[in-house]
């Protein structure tokens, strides 16, 4: 069975600060793929970024940088100089499965404020 | 804009009652699926249809159904509506080849938020 765990709740910051959104994955599948999602207060969720389980660099798209490690099951998410946009709730997700329908596994996401 | 539309967008119904919520994909998309998202119980897989067969289930409870048109867009129908479903259900698509593929991403709709008085 699949899981994917969010430790952090909530995290509440300050315009400008670093922050950076935990995810830790379980899986027996040796291919599997990692994704990031947005949730701003709208409601929709927005794709951010996809990792399959055989492409371990880290990347890094304007403030935002992920960091994929097998060796501790984690890919966690940093927002660099954070703003008050980036206030959503962030979740991460795993899919990788027998069967063919490979449906995600979401965690139950990560709260962040940014306060201005 | 994600590309993948839901109507309505609020929908306020009484216990018992019945509802019909509506997805279309993105254009070129031929998988569906459709989540549950509550306090409580975070955002739950409900079902999965690809190019209008279901393709995966998860856990949708037996007064819930669904099905995908020929022309691909999706509704979710909800009967016997319980205060206990009150939720935002989101609609996402993906393009999924024909043997399942677990790299594509899944693009959402904007969610129906649904409230059982």
């Amino acid at each position: 069975a699949q899981k994917v765990t969010q430790a952090q709740t909530e995290i509440s910051v300050v315009e400008k600060e670093d922050v950076t959104l935990d995810c830790v994955y379980e899986t027996r599948d040796t291919t599997y793929y990692l994704f990031w999602y947005k949730q701003p207060p709208s409601g929709e969720l927005v794709f951010l970024i996809r990792r399959n389980s055989f492409d371990e660099q880290n990347e890094i798209s304007g403030r935002y940088s992920w960091n994929f490690q097998k060796s501790t099951s984690s890919f966690n998410f940093t927002i660099t100089a954070s703003q008050v946009v980036d206030s959503a709730v962030y979740f991460c997700a795993l899919s990788g499965g027998s069967g063919g329908s490979y449906i995600p596994t979401f965690g139950r996401g990560t709260s962040l404020i940014v306060h201005p | 804009d994600s590309g993948v539309t839901q109507t309505p967008k609020h929908l306020i119904t009484a216990t018992g009652q019945r509802v019909t919520l509506r997805c279309s994909p993105r254009s070129g998309d031929l998988s569906v699926y459709w989540y549950q998202q509550s306090l409580d119980q975070g955002l739950q897989f409900l079902i999965q249809y690809y190019n209008g067969e279901e393709r995966a289930k998860g856990n949708i409870l037996e007064r819930f159904s669904a099905q995908q048109f020929p022309d691909l867009h999706s509704e979710l129908n909800l009967s016997s509506l319980e205060l206990g479903d009150s939720a935002l259900y989101f609609c996402a698509s993906s393009v999924v080849a024909s043997s399942g593929s677990s790299y594509n991403e899944q693009f959402f709709g904007p969610g129906t938020r649904l409230t059982v008085l």
